[in-house]
């Protein structure tokens, strides 16, 4: 299995705060990706990460923001949490994303419940 | 704009029975396309995959081939198992930076 942690797996957290979820990779990868998971829409995603500070948008922005200071790190935040981000988060990685038959690894998912 | 569409769920067979699972897709230019399963309470695997037209992917009895001419990426199974009941996205992949357009999943449930 690919080398992903996400943290926390699950949280509760009250309309209006801040929430910061971890994506952790030991495998050197140079891409990562945030998505989140909602029935009948699969997969959309978030933001993703071409490299250390190299950031940029997904299809699902708003309300959210990423950070990557080290290759190994990749961090989602809700900067106000509000009921529509109630989700299952998911971190990917990628070895090469020119290459295109490089496969996406996934984390095991953030359950966040936002009351 | 990309997009995949995949036939609705739940999916309910019993075992040895076939499989198919329906995906299409909308894409500029030439898109990978891929399946992934999703077990109960875990993330994405991959499970197959096909990088341009009529390359057919395959692995643990499951395949698709990428058939340009109707835009579609077909999973089958002759004969599933209690043990294939999962969800299975359909997705594709068409710029360097690795970006994935998911399919909204199809819920697969196999008794015995």
């Amino acid at each position: 299995d690919a080398g992903i942690t996400q943290s926390p797996r699950h949280k509760v957290t009250e309309t209006g705060t801040p929430v910061t979820l971890r994506c952790h990779q030991t495998e050197n990868h140079r891409y990562m990706y945030w998505y989140r998971q909602d029935p009948g829409h699969g997969l959309r995603l978030i933001h993703y990460s071409y490299g250390v500070k190299d950031t940029d948008k997904g299809e699902v922005s708003d309300g959210y923001s990423v950070s990557r200071s080290k290759t190994e790190d990749f961090l989602l935040t809700l900067e106000s949490a509000t009921s529509s981000q109630t989700s299952v988060y998911f971190c990917a990685i990628s070895e090469g994303g020119y290459l295109m038959n490089t496969e996406a690894f996934f984390g095991q998912g953030t359950r966040l419940t936002v009351v | 704009g990309n997009s995949v569409t995949q036939m609705e769920g739940p999916v309910t067979l019993s075992e040895e029975a076939f499989l198919t699972i329906n995906c299409t897709y909308t894409a500029t230019g030439y898109p990978s396309l891929f399946w992934y399963v999703q077990y109960p309470g875990e993330g994405l695997q991959l499970l197959l995959k096909a990088t341009k037209a009529d390359d057919k992917g395959s692995n643990k009895g499951f395949e698709a081939t990428y058939r340009k001419e109707t835009t579609s990426f077909h999973l089958e199974k002759g004969s599933v198992q209690v043990s294939d009941s999962a969800v299975y996205f359909c997705a594709l992949r068409v710029d360097s930076w690795g970006k994935l357009q998911f399919g909204a999943g199809t819920q697969v449930v196999v008794t015995p």
